[in-house]
């Protein structure tokens, strides 16, 4: 059975560093891409960034310079490292094998 | 970047029911688009795959169409339980990009 969980949302600064955490069970990360998604409190759902097989990846203009994705085959685990954190950034992270997602991390972005 | 554009927005149906929802793309994707079911507090689920592939263990009421610019989503014989928000969503081209959802009520 596939699984994904993620992990290390909460609150933090604007200007704050958070690094978010995608453990998978029931496949291998680096056997299809691999992306993270974003939906602030009451909108629509937003890519953010993926990460191909060959370890290619690529962001939206929103995040690129300030977000890094990121796989760890060894822990069949994929991250997202955020930094420069805006209030804007603000929503409930998911990560997406392309035919499952994990239950999404919060993210809030507030002094 | 490919923008993709839903309608309705918001639509209500009575049980039994059906409806489509359709997504337009602002330029040519192929095939490359899927439809996610979303319902409150949960996290999107996969309903079909470029454009007309049902995934795996979806009731056989959903289907898709479509092609190029313009897809459908179909949902026969409408249950309470597909009251949600439904996206369309792109994978032919970066940015990959999402519709801004299409809100379904069961009456």
């Amino acid at each position: 059975e596939v699984q994904l969980v993620e992990s290390g949302g909460g609150l933090v600064q604007p200007g704050g560093s958070l690094r978010l955490s995608c453990a998978a069970s029931g496949f291998t990360v680096s056997s299809n891409y691999m992306n993270w998604v974003r939906q602030a409190p009451g909108k629509g759902l937003e890519w953010v960034s993926v990460i191909y097989t060959g370890g290619s990846t690529y962001y939206a203009d929103s995040v690129q310079g300030r977000f890094t994705i990121s796989r760890d085959n060894s822990k069949n685990t994929l991250y997202l490292q955020m930094n420069s954190l805006r209030p804007e950034d603000t929503a409930v992270y998911y990560c997406a094998e392309p035919d499952y997602w994990g239950q999404g991390t919060l993210v809030t972005v507030s002094s | 970047e490919i923008v993709l554009t839903q309608s309705p927005d918001f639509q209500s149906v009575t049980p039994k029911g059906k409806v489509t929802i359709t997504c337009r793309a602002s330029q040519s994707i192929g095939s490359s688009l899927h439809w996610y079911q979303q319902k409150p507090d949960q996290s999107p689920k996969l309903l079909i795959k470029y454009a007309s592939q049902s995934f795996s263990g979806v009731p056989s009421r959903f289907s898709g169409s479509g092609s190029g610019t313009d897809f459908t989503l179909t949902i026969n014989s409408l249950e309470a339980e597909d009251a949600a928000t439904y996206y369309c969503h792109q994978s032919s081209s970066l940015p990959y990009t999402f519709g801004q959802g299409t809100k379904l009520e069961i009456k």
